[in-house]
């Protein structure tokens, strides 16, 4: 089993949709949680961070942890052309060096 | 305020040769963490260091690869007699403490190609 699994995709949405990224990690002592989106060629960019159970949203983001599930997810309302990208999960290391586990990443089309 | 400053950002080797990877973090930042991305896969951790310290590098490989981060100047990856395989994207990324909940912002990455 991976540490960190996400579903690599592409997940298709139309323009205006909401797009839906899921995430699972399998330590139940991770503590926080990253979003990085990554556009191809570039590098990861930091766009959502939670570390407590429910809802946390920022602008057309919102990000939703369930530790009890172990499951963390992130919502893109009103998508538009400029999201498709890679989508990177991240779980703080459990050891709490700072350390990040990275899922393999969902890519998003969304599609004018 | 200037990101995390990675240098060169593309570096091509011949089989055999050296490798070196260079890290500047952010202004403020005295944390340096270090990434492979291979092609087609996730990011890997590689190794964490403060200043002058390795703190964690449970993600390098036994041999031919190294890092520091020295009290003046930036962090160095390098690796020794680069293989075919080492083509990869190493992303150097940087925060402000080290510990749970820490945001790390990357730099945009060094482009190895081993010929």
């Amino acid at each position: 089993q991976k540490e960190v699994e996400q579903n690599s995709g592409p997940l298709s949405v139309p323009e205006g949709a909401i797009a839906s990224l899921n995430c699972t990690y399998s330590d139940r002592g991770s503590q926080s949680f990253f979003w990085y989106r990554q556009y191809s060629g570039k590098s990861p960019e930091l766009i959502m961070f939670i570390y407590s159970n429910g809802d946390k949203e920022d602008g057309r983001f919102t990000a939703q942890l369930n530790k009890a599930s172990q499951y963390v997810s992130l919502l893109i309302r009103d998508s538009q052309p400029s999201d498709s990208a890679t989508y990177l999960c991240a779980v703080n290391s459990p050891s709490n060096t700072g350390k990040l586990i990275f899922g393999q990443g969902t890519t998003l089309q969304v599609k004018p | 305020n200037a990101g995390v400053m990675q240098n060169p950002r593309h570096l091509v080797r011949r089989r055999g040769q050296e490798a070196r990877l260079r890290c500047s973090p952010m202004k403020g930042h005295s944390h340096v963490y270090w990434y492979r991305q291979l092609p087609e896969e996730g990011l890997k951790f590689m190794v964490y260091l403060q200043k002058e310290n390795i703190i964690d590098e449970s993600g390098m490989p036994k041999e031919r690869f190294s890092a520091e981060f020295p009290k003046e100047g930036p962090s160095i990856l390098r690796i020794q007699q680069v293989v075919r395989g080492d083509s990869a994207a190493y992303f150097c990324a940087s925060s402000v403490n080290g510990g749970s909940g820490t945001e790390a912002f990357f730099g945009q990455g060094t482009r190895l190609t081993v010929v």
